[in-house]
């Protein structure tokens, strides 16, 4: 079962760069997120989708935009990439959100470094 | 602002012995605790998952309590095994509805075979 799939992997980019990190689930849940996971901090929510074509922002959403193009898709770009948005980047999906005593499942992240 | 704290950052044991991994966090309102498994380089793997009204789930080897009231949650392992060493986190959720998981740091955790 592939679950939630990211795209790319790894990525370098520089200070001004944009960027699209795509994500996709099979599992037909309705709700998806983005969370960035730094040394020494939790992970942390960046922007999240309920269901398909709901978008919200979520503790740290400036210089992030977000579009849930289906269902199964949710993507993550940075218009303009800085080094403090130097992190690893987590997809996540669940069933019916925070409506559902069910758990998040998530991808493999995305290696992303802003030089 | 909900505040969840895992206690120690790293831990040592040998094979075969059983293990404590705590959670704290600052507010009891919460409306559910999940604990985590993250290998390096790998995504999150939930592994267990308590409900506000529950006091304890188990999964195999694993048992995860819950102590709103005091903001406490532990998560035992019996007979670890080399294959246990991973991250683990605990994150909460503070009401239904709501989408925001509030993640500790983890405790990275290194089974000695």
């Amino acid at each position: 079962n592939a679950g939630v799939t990211q795209t790319p992997k790894f990525q370098v980019l520089k200070t001004g760069q944009s960027m699209t990190l795509q994500c996709a689930q099979d599992m037909n849940h309705n709700s998806m997120y983005w969370y960035r996971q730094d040394p020494g901090m939790g992970l942390r929510l960046i922007y999240y989708s309920a269901s398909e074509g709901t978008t919200d922002k979520g503790e740290v959403p400036n210089g992030y935009n977000v579009s849930r193009l289906n269902k199964r898709e949710f993507s993550l770009r940075l218009e303009s990439a800085a080094p403090s948005q130097t992190s690893v980047y987590f997809c996540a999906s669940s069933d019916r959100g925070g409506f559902s005593n069910q758990p998040q499942h998530f991808g493999d992240g995305t290696r992303l470094s802003i030089l | 602002k909900q505040e969840v704290t895992q206690i120690p950052a790293a831990l040592s044991v040998p094979e075969g012995e059983n293990l404590v991994l705590n959670c704290s966090f600052t507010d009891s309102a919460i409306y559910n605790l999940q604990w985590f498994r993250q290998d390096p380089g790998k995504g999150l793997t939930s592994l267990l998952l308590i409900q506000s009204s529950q006091r304890e789930q188990t999964s195999g080897r694993l048992n995860a309590s819950l102590d709103k009231s005091s903001g406490r949650s532990t998560l035992y392992i019996a007979a670890s095994q080399p294959g246990d060493s991973a991250t683990y986190l605990c994150a909460v959720m503070l009401w239904a509805g709501a989408n925001n998981l509030f993640f500790g740091t983890g405790t990275r955790l290194t089974v000695i075979p």
